[in-house]
């Protein structure tokens, strides 16, 4: 079965620094697509970046890029030159071939000034 | 462009009631999937419509339902509500099937059971 494992409940960071959100996956499928999105307070889940299994590049999205690492199974968010904006839940997702799409229990980002 | 809209926002229903969410998907979109996320928890697969049928469906029970109109758009019903069903219930759309395509999600309906 697919799982998505965010071992990172909450992460502090200052503005206009870098961080990295973790994101480990499981999977006995060849071909399958990593997400990662971002959900406001409001509730709405946002699309921010996506990398394919067959992939050889990293993806990467204006501030956001995605370290695909596949041997070891994880596909870490980075965000650079962190913004207040930025402060939200982050959600690491994956798809098989069907679309369906499993989350992990996501990351509290607090961006402070 | 309009993106994925939900209605309602928010609704409070008793245990035992029937609820039903609606769900518009993005231009173009034809492809619609069900999610509940409870609350501190990532969303959960409910089901997922192409061309009308329901072609997927997670481990939820039969007390949830949907369906999907010829214009893409789909409701999701919950019959025998329990207070367990409350959660924010988001509405995602894709275009086609079988790949691994983006989906765009709605703002979610927040549904609590009292």
């Amino acid at each position: 079965a697919q799982k998505i494992t965010q071992t990172q409940p909450g992460m502090f960071v200052q503005e206009k620094e870098a961080v990295t959100l973790d994101c480990t996956y499981d999977t006995s499928d060849q071909s399958y697509g990593l997400f990662w999105y971002k959900q406001p307070s409001s509730g709405e889940m946002i699309f921010l970046i996506y990398q394919g299994s067959y992939d050889e590049q990293n993806a990467t999205e204006g501030r956001y890029s995605l370290n695909f690492q596949k041997a070891r199974k994880s596909a870490n968010l980075v965000i650079s030159a962190s913004q207040l904006g930025d402060s939200a839940m982050y959600f690491c997702a994956m798809s098989d071939n069907t679309d369906k799409l499993i989350f992990g229990t996501g990351t509290r980002l607090q961006v402070f000034p | 462009d309009a993106g994925v809209t939900q209605s309602p926002t928010h609704l409070i229903k008793t245990r035992g009631q029937q609820v039903t969410l609606r769900c518009s998907p993005k231009s173009g979109h034809d492809t619609v999937s069900w999610y509940q996320q409870a609350l501190g928890q990532g969303p959960q697969f409910i089901f997922q419509y192409y061309e009308e049928e329901e072609r997927q469906r997670g481990n939820f029970p039969d007390r949830f339902s949907g369906h999907q109109f010829p214009n893409y758009s789909s409701e999701l019903n919950v019959n025998a509500l329990l207070l367990g069903d409350s959660a924010l219930y988001l509405c995602a759309s894709s275009w086609g099937w079988g790949g691994n395509t983006e989906a765009f999600f709605g703002q979610g309906t927040r549904l609590t059971v009292v």
